[in-house]
């Protein structure tokens, strides 16, 4: 089924550690997101990528790290976990013509 | 930057009942405009969607959206609800040429059967 992958699902994870959470599209989109969604505060941007080999900042980048090395694959890293990172992550991707955004499962992430 | 704002975010009501959730942004120029749903557990779904033509829109489920740029407004409606319907519903603008979504807070609405 054609869609998003996101890797973990489900991760606890000890302060200072690093993370990478993964994302895989096969819908040969041209740009890819990463969200994070917290109660209260709806999905807020992290970073995103418009095309291959380019990447931007979100509203929420600090603590964060992306790569684009290819179109389908948009990684996303904590170099050094705190707790105010534990939060759900979407992954989305969209053809940027077409404005609408595609959404990956999630990943949960909790930072003790 | 734009904002976008949706208002009482908690909404319990009963099935029959009719739902309008409201939408509304601080953007300027040309904008496409976007529902999403999270059902319980699971990722966001697009509801429906506004790029240009007549403004109110239809969506899937029974749901509608109209666009009054005058009030830089964007709100959901759905005449008769189920308890199926119960989910997070989320806003989202996207200005004209800039393919980044800015969402809303979301609305979590609780429908009892």
């Amino acid at each position: 089924i054609a869609g998003i992958t996101q890797a973990p699902t489900s991760q606890i994870l000890a302060a200072g550690r690093r993370m990478t959470l993964r994302c895989t599209q096969d819908m040969r989109h041209n740009a890819m997101y990463w969200y994070r969604q917290d109660l209260g505060l709806g999905l807020r941007l992290i970073h995103y990528s418009n095309t291959a080999g380019t990447t931007g900042k979100g509203e929420v980048p600090d603590g964060y790290s992306v790569s684009r090395a290819n179109t389908d694959d948009f990684p996303l890293t904590l170099a050094s976990a705190v707790p105010s990172q534990t939060s759900v992550y979407f992954c989305a991707s969209s053809d940027s013509n077409a404005g609408e955004l595609f959404f990956g499962e999630g990943s949960r992430l909790t930072v003790l | 930057a734009q904002s976008v704002s949706q208002h009482n975010h908690h909404v319990i009501l009963s099935e029959a009942a009719s739902l309008e959730l409201g939408c509304n942004y601080s953007y300027g120029g040309t904008v496409n405009l976007f529902w999403y749903v999270q059902y319980p557990g699971q990722h966001l779904q697009l509801l429906l969607k506004y790029f240009s033509g007549d403004p109110l829109v239809k969506g899937i489920k029974g749901f509608e959206a109209e666009f009054i740029k005058s009030k830089f407004s964007f709100n959901l409606r759905k005449p008769s609800v189920q308890w199926s319907d119960t989910a997070e519903y989320f806003c989202a603008v996207m200005p004209y040429g800039n393919n980044r979504l800015a969402f809303g807070k979301g609305n979590q609405v609780v429908v009892i059967p």
